[in-house]
């Protein structure tokens, strides 16, 4: 039972171009929620989708910033106009929501990091 | 989400027991008390989770004091590959984000 997959596990962009994340979930999962984690800093909550739906995205920055969970494929993290500041480790999870309470833990993918030159 | 309050490093020797407490004196009747760990600069990794009854798996014991408001999670036998950043997370309802602190940062020593 494969875990949940990140792709590409590091990506280098130079300022000004975009970069696009990866995370396909656990079998049979479908939330998704994506964290970054600047780095010596702890993970921050950025959005959270589940299929076709974005359900929290508090935790997005307002521009250039988005994410999309289609009905077929992977969720996307996208980045446009990539800044230094963006440079960090991204970290996707995925849970069932089918447990009910709060009995729902998430599974964390191996993150990608993205250098920002 | 009530906020988790954690010493922010421990050093445990090899072998033995690492007690790693958590303070949640906010914790509201219907919100879990989550243990995940991060090793290095991994994914982080669920370990456990809790009402208010004490918990046991594999990897740990979740100790949940009878009002609630602190837990201590146990790794029987702490072995090198245990030194990670430790976090206590308290949760309502599914579906929702984990809200990460700063953890502890625990070192195995040899």
């Amino acid at each position: 039972n494969a875990g949940v997959m990140q792709n590409p596990r590091h990506l280098v962009r130079r300022r000004g171009q975009e970069a696009r994340l990866r995370c396909s979930p656990m079998k049979g999962h479908s939330h998704v929620y994506w964290y970054r984690q600047l780095p010596e800093e702890g993970l921050k909550f950025m959005v959270y989708l589940q299929k076709e739906n974005i359900i929290d995205e508090s935790g997005m920055p307002k521009e250039r910033f988005s994410a999309e969970f289609p009905k077929e494929g992977p969720s996307i993290l996208r980045i446009q106009q990539v800044v230094r500041g963006d440079s960090a480790a991204y970290f996707c999870a995925s849970s069932s929501g089918t447990s009910g309470g709060a009995m729902d833990e998430q599974f964390f993918g191996p993150g990608t990091r993205l250098t920002v030159l | 989400d009530a906020k988790t309050t954690q010493p922010p490093s421990m050093d445990c020797a090899e072998g033995r027991a690492a007690n790693l407490p958590c303070n949640h004196s906010t914790i509201s009747g219907n919100e879990y008390v989550y243990w995940y760990r991060q090793i290095h600069s991994q994914g982080p990794q669920y370990i456990i989770h809790g009402l208010k009854n004490n918990e046991t798996n594999e990897m740990a014991s979740l100790i949940i004091t009878e009002d609630r408001k602190s837990s201590t999670l146990i790794l029987p036998h702490a072995t090198l590959r245990d030194t990670a950043v430790y976090y206590c997370i308290v949760r309502r309802n599914y579906g929702q984000n984990f809200v990460f602190g700063p953890g502890t940062r625990l070192s195995v020593l040899p």
